[in-house]
């Protein structure tokens, strides 16, 4: 069935650097691809999302792209900072499947 | 605009009881689905309601269930607890069903801890 394979870290980077969180999917059909966030003691919270190929989700200097020949939605960001220590969770939902599935969650701390 | 309120937060509970979450979406969201969280499984899907109506429902025991009112406020129940229910709970609600293109809005969860 559909699901999502992401990097599971966890990841540490210091101030201002570059962040990549690798995420893949496996689909029958269309679907669209999120990624949320999970601050500490809190619920999920969306991140940014696309909802066909190449679309480019971004928000927060977040990005991702929705790429169907690799199956990929990769999270980049270029300068990361304290406050974007959180757990960083990759998602999928389609129409075949009327749900919502997770990755398994990357955790990432960031050091000043 | 109030966010996705879920009660109880935090709850103590032993084996072989049942417990009852309540989730309250966001106004005018119809759609509400629950997920369990825990550190080794991560995030799964439990079951969605729309309009009152059942729509989807994950890999889950028949001890888990739920239901939605005529307000759009859903409940979800466990039965029988075991220790590996213990779990943080999440609601989320949306405007459309899941599976749609829409945003999940998220509560900041329950966690049962099972004794």
């Amino acid at each position: 069935g559909d699901s999502v394979t992401q990097m599971e870290g966890p990841v540490t980077l210091s101030e201002e650097a570059f962040l990549t969180i690798n995420c893949t999917y496996t689909a029958t059909g269309y679907p669209s691809l999120f990624w949320y966030v999970q601050y500490p003691g809190e619920g999920l919270q969306l991140l940014l999302k696309a909802t066909k190929a190449d679309d480019k989700g971004s928000n927060k200097g977040f990005e991702a792209t929705y790429r169907k020949e690799t199956t990929s939605f990769h999270l980049e960001k270029g300068s990361v900072q304290v406050s974007d220590s959180a757990v960083y969770f990759c998602a999928l939902s389609s129409y075949n499947n009327n749900d919502m599935r997770f990755g398994a969650g990357t955790r990432l701390t960031v050091k000043p | 605009k109030a966010g996705v309120t879920q009660t109880p937060r935090y709850l103590i509970k032993t084996r072989g009881q049942q417990v009852t979450l309540s989730c309250s979406p966001i106004s005018g969201h119809r759609s509400v689905s629950w997920y369990q969280q825990t550190p080794g499984q991560g995030l799964q899907f439990l079951f969605e309601y729309f309009s009152e109506t059942q729509r989807n429902k994950g890999n889950f025991p028949g001890r888990f269930s739920g239901r939605q009112f005529s307000n759009s406020r859903s409940e979800m129940n466990v039965s029988t607890l075991e220790l590996g229910d213990s779990a943080l709970y999440l609601c989320a609600s949306s405007l459309s069903p899941v599976g749609n293109t829409g945003e999940l809005f998220f509560g900041e969860g329950s966690r049962l801890t099972v004794l």
